[in-house]
């Protein structure tokens, strides 16, 4: 079956520090995948997604591309502000099948 | 345009009751998701319903169930609470037939079972 595997927490790293989450997953044909985001006291909220192989997903200086020969989705940002602290998930969606498989989450501090 | 709204915000139960979780839906959108979301293991998929049917289900014990009415909002229902039920459960939300579009979350019901 799908699965998700991404990169225990929790991670702490200083405003204006380079950021990476690992994600990879296991799924047969051609997943979408997603990057969703749980602020303090909140639902998930989209913050990413790429739909095939090579694409590349961005929002709010996150960047995530799709690499098929590794199947991994790695969260990136250049430039972490104490704002991006939350819990980040890491989803898959294989082909034909509507429901999203999730990844444990990864919980990101940022002290100032 | 409204979002996913979810009630109770929390809920408190015993061991061996039932709790009954509530989920509307963004307007115009006929698919519901129920996740749990319990302490270190990320989201669990529960059920998903479309147009009132049920399409699948998560690896949960059968006294987890629930129904979609003809509004498209939705009701979970936990049968037998046990301590472990105690979580986080989260609904989402999409139009039917959208495969890659996102799924919506309402900010979640937070069940205690004591």
């Amino acid at each position: 079956g799908n699965s998700v595997t991404q990169m225990e927490g929790p991670v702490t790293l200083s405003e204006e520090a380079f950021l990476t989450i690992n994600c990879t997953y296991t799924a047969t044909g051609y997943p979408s995948l997603f990057w969703y985001v749980q602020y303090p006291g909140e639902g998930l909220q989209l913050l990413l997604k790429a739909t095939k192989a090579d694409d590349k997903g961005s929002n709010k200086g996150f960047e995530a591309t799709y690499r098929k020969e590794t199947t991994s989705f790695h969260l990136e940002k250049g430039s972490v502000q104490v704002s991006d602290s939350a819990v980040y998930f890491c989803a898959l969606q294989g082909f034909g099948n509507e429901k999203l498989t999730f990844g444990t989450g990864t919980r990101l501090t940022i002290i100032p | 345009e409204a979002g996913v709204t979810q009630s109770p915000t929390h809920l408190i139960k015993t061991r061996g009751q039932q709790a009954t979780l509530r989920c509307s839906p963004i307007s115009g959108h006929t698919s519901v998701y129920w996740y749990q979301q319990a302490l270190g293991l990320g989201l669990q998929f529960l059920l998903w319903y479309d147009e009132g049917e049920e399409r699948n289900r998560g690896n949960f014990p059968p006294r987890f169930s629930g129904r979609q009415f003809p509004n498209y909002s939705s009701e979970l229902n936990v049968n037998a609470l046990e301590l472990e039920d105690s979580a986080l459960y989260l609904c989402a939300s999409r139009p039917s037939g959208t495969q890659n579009s996102p799924l919506h979350f309402g900010n979640g019901t937070r069940l205690t079972v004591t």
